[in-house]
């Protein structure tokens, strides 16, 4: 297991279409988190699970945004009728809490592009 | 609210010179994680170190090292003898301690020329 595992590296979407994207975690970590990175700032938080708990989504995350990770191992992140103001980098990260946590290891993130 | 404020935006160094990239948070919590990441033109955010709110040690660790000052909720990060391969935008985060739920600063850019 190398890492956190993204896919697709790069969408282009046309505005109004739903994308979803793909996240593997390392395999023995239990927690998994979905960022969110435009231009020029820090990754925004979106949403963590623990196992297949979903246990917090920010408030960026609109109902048009949807996450799972049904079997506590892989997660998808849906994006419904895409706006271009969804255009940014989608990051994956995910960490083992439990006796002892460990920090936060990121995969190399989707760029959507909604045009 | 918790908040991490990264306020230069980008440095420019030659290589071998000394530099500081600085770090300031706010936080209500008296437990809590602080963090360094480091972000490649390849776009993957890669962890440098993580210090808890009880330990305020300086760390060293090859050209890296980190002072963290709890009195001026500052945690700044230092690479020594910087080289080229040290060019990346570099971000500064703070997590709850239960969730590791990390809220990160805008980040610096730091460029090394040869």
């Amino acid at each position: 297991d190398t890492g956190v595992s993204q896919d697709p590296r790069h969408k282009i979407t046309k505005r109004g279409q739903n994308v979803t994207f793909r996240c593997d975690p390392i395999s023995e970590h239990n927690r998994l988190y979905w960022y969110r990175q435009t231009l020029g700032q820090g990754p925004e938080f979106l949403t963590y699970f623990q196992n297949e708990a979903q246990l917090e989504k920010s408030r960026l995350l609109s109902d048009r945004f949807s996450a799972e990770r049904p079997k506590g191992s892989f997660s998808t992140l849906e994006i419904q009728r895409t706006e271009q103001g969804d255009s940014a980098m989608y990051l994956c990260a995910s960490s083992f809490a439990g006796a002892r946590n460990t920090e936060a290891f990121f995969g190399q993130g989707t760029r959507l592009t909604v045009v | 609210a918790q908040k991490v404020t990264q306020a230069q935006t980008e440095i420019s160094v030659v290589e071998k010179e000394d530099v500081t990239l600085d770090c300031v948070y706010e936080t209500r919590d008296t437990t809590y994680y602080l963090f360094w990441y480091k972000q490649p033109p390849s776009g993957e955010l890669v962890f440098l170190i993580r210090r808890n709110s009880f330990d305020e040690q300086n760390e060293i660790s090859g050209r890296y090292s980190w002072n963290f000052q709890k009195s001026t909720s500052s945690f700044n990060f230092t690479i020594t003898a910087s080289q080229v391969v040290d060019s990346a935008v570099y971000f500064c985060a703070l997590s709850e301690y239960n969730t590791d739920k990390l809220i990160f600063g805008t980040g610096t850019r730091l460029q090394v020329f040869p």
